[in-house]
Parts: structure tokens; sequence; C-alpha cells
């Protein structure tokens, strides 16, 4: 149990174009989702964190406009890069947590972003 | 003072070898703590909870020293597939909700050669 799934796993786009990131917990209901950014040889970097049916929560220095978060279900996030440049190239992870202990999260598989 | 510490790492031992990484934090009311591993352009997958004084799972052995502020990680006849980075995850707990979100610690490289 608690998969969670990602998609799609990598994607190359041109400079200024958005791209939408899918995150879908599935065989359980996600209370939170959280996506993080990770760059080559760094750990993870919380972007920000959402409940379904409220707005994203961001970390500092991250910008909302930017990228923008949506949790319409128990089950889905997504997340939209807009506008999108080569130093948002990255790796993409999205986590989901049910009822539980804190901190125990389940990760998807990571979207790998190269913007050209 | 970062909230989460690791040892920098990268830690190589040969296949056998008993291995300990060390993870401090600053946050005194944080209660639970866990251990993550992540493989090489993966996704980072739960190792271990640690609730209480430490908890053991075959040949991993966590332990949390609450005066001090650190949990270590203790990997025991070290395997080849041991090899990854290990992430000390600890939730931010704060005054006005008991949790809103979990630290990552850097990360300790693990590699362990034939």
């Amino acid at each position: 149990g608690a998969v969670v799934s990602q998609h799609p796993s990598w994607v190359i786009c041109k400079s200024g174009t958005s791209v939408k990131i899918e995150c879908r917990s599935l065989d359980f209901q996600a209370t939170t989702m959280f996506w993080y950014r990770q760059f080559p040889k760094q750990s993870l970097m919380l972007m920000a964190t959402s409940n379904e049916g409220s707005k994203a929560t961001y970390e500092q220095g991250v910008e909302k406009d930017k990228f923008l978060i949506n949790h319409a279900s128990l089950t889905l996030s997504t997340l939209t890069v807009t506008s999108a440049h080569p130093e948002d190239s990255s790796f993409y992870i999205c986590s989901a947590s049910r009822r539980g202990p804190v901190g125990e999260q389940f990760f998807g598989p990571g979207t790998r972003l190269t913007v050209l | 003072r970062k909230e989460v510490e690791q040892d920098p790492g990268p830690f190589n031992v040969p296949e056998g070898a008993t291995v300990a990484f060390n993870c401090t934090y600053s946050n005194s009311a944080s209660q639970s703590f866990f251990w993550y591993r992540q493989d090489c352009r993966k996704e980072p997958k739960l190792l271990m909870s640690v609730y209480s004084s430490g908890n053991e799972d075959g040949r991993f052995t966590a332990q949390l020293n609450r005066a001090s502020q650190y949990i270590s990680l203790l990997i025991r006849d070290s395997k080849l597939s041991d090899s990854a980075t290990y992430l000390c995850v600890v939730p931010r707990v704060t005054m006005k909700t008991s949790y809103d979100k979990v630290i990552f610690g850097p990360g300790t490289s693990l590699s362990v050669i034939p």
C-alpha cells in the first residue's frame, strides 16, 4: 500500500512554455501533499505544502505565481511550472501523507524537467 | 545553526563493515524522527521511524538522544546494496500548530565497496 504516482517521469520543453506535473496517491487518501525540488548532489528542498481544497503554502523564496499548485481531491495534486526557464530544470518530487505518524511521507518517482 | 545537520560524508566502507551516521537537530520540541534512503536519481524511501529512544530493524539500528538532540543510524554487516544517500528527516514543530512540515537533512552518502 501507500503508492504515489507522478506523471510525466521526464519532460523536455522550450523556454517560455508551461509544464504540468501530476501527483496521485493510488491506494490511499492523502490529507497533505508536498512538492519538492532537488538539484544535482543537493538535498530535497520543500517548495510548497498543499491540503485538499485549500490554497497551498509556499516556502520562502518560491514564487507562487510561477509554481501553481492545485490540490483538487484527496488523491490528486498538480504542479504547473509557468513560463519555464533553463534555471527551472530540476528533479521535482511530490510526496503524500495520510493520517498517521507525522513525517511519514510516501514519495512519487519524481519528474525530471529539462528546459532548453 | 541549521535545523537539521548530518555527517557530510561520503563514507566509503568495505562489505561487512559497520558504519554509523549522525544527525543533529535544533528544534527540541521535535518528537519523531525518520531516516530515508535515496538511491541515485530516485525518490527517497522510508527506512526507519524513531519515536522513542531508538528502533532496530535487522541490520539497521536508529538511536535517539533527546538531551543532545541527535539521532544516529547504525548499519551492521554492510551490503553493496546499502550504497545510497541517507537522509535524516525531522518534523518541524511550531508553537501554533503541532506540525507544519518536515525538514530534510542534506544527506550522507554511503558507498559500500566489494
